[in-house]
């Protein structure tokens, strides 16, 4: 199966710095979702991203489909930016191959 | 519009007792999951549901059962719980048809099992 892989594993930030974040994946994909878990735990939803760029805000995502990798970017980074982030993939079908297999994360540690 | 909502947010149990977990979800998706996640190993699939009275089996199924009697609601139960079965555990929808198939989550449930 397909499998994703995330660097760096960890990343420690000033506030307003910019950093970018790399999700490589072993097969294609018709989902490649962004996430953040922030420190609560909840997971909210940054891109769906199978292909392109797609922007909101300070955040930005590039998926280059062909290449097998995803980029998140973060711009001016601020303190509650901190947290992981997850990208998650699958390539296709439905029921269990719709199940999105998931990288470890990048944690982020940005410091006033 | 809610999206995903789960319940409980917070749970302990002794070791052998009962619980289920629910997710309503009111974005109309045929499709809802059930994950779990552990410290280190990411998100893994417990079961899955592919419309309104079917279920399946995920990765990790053992020691959970679940229904999903009403299109909007799947339910995870824990018959028999065990320590290994504290985790965070997540809901999740997405549609079936069509090019778009985001996944979208609940908040979360942690669960203590002592």
């Amino acid at each position: 199966g397909i499998q994703v892989e995330q660097s760096p594993p960890d990343l420690i930030l000033q506030e307003g710095a910019n950093s970018t974040l790399r999700c490589n994946f072993s097969d294609s994909v018709n989902n490649l979702q962004w996430f953040h878990q922030n420190p609560w735990g909840q997971l909210i939803n940054l891109f769906y991203i199978p292909s392109g760029t797609k922007q909101n805000g300070r955040l930005s995502a590039t998926t280059v489909a062909t290449e097998r990798y995803s980029l998140l970017y973060i711009s001016s980074s601020q303190t509650t930016d901190s947290g992981v982030y997850f990208c998650a993939a699958h390539h296709g079908g439905g029921g269990n191959n719709r199940k999105l297999i998931w990288g470890l994360g990048t944690s982020l540690a940005v410091n006033p | 519009n809610a999206g995903v909502t789960q319940t409980p947010k917070f749970r302990v149990l002794k070791t052998g007792q009962s619980m289920t977990l629910l997710c309503a979800q009111d974005m109309n998706h045929e499709y809802m999951y059930w994950y779990r996640q552990d410290p280190g190993m990411g998100l893994r699939l417990i079961h899955y549901s592919v419309g309104e009275g079917t279920t399946a089996k995920g990765e990790v199924p053992d020691g959970y059962n679940v229904s999903r009697l009403k299109k909007q609601n799947f339910l995870l139960g824990l018959e028999s719980a065990a320590p290994s079965q504290t985790s965070v555990y997540f809901c999740a929808s997405s549609y079936s048809r069509g090019l778009n198939t985001e996944a979208f989550f609940g908040q979360g449930t942690r669960l203590t099992v002592v």
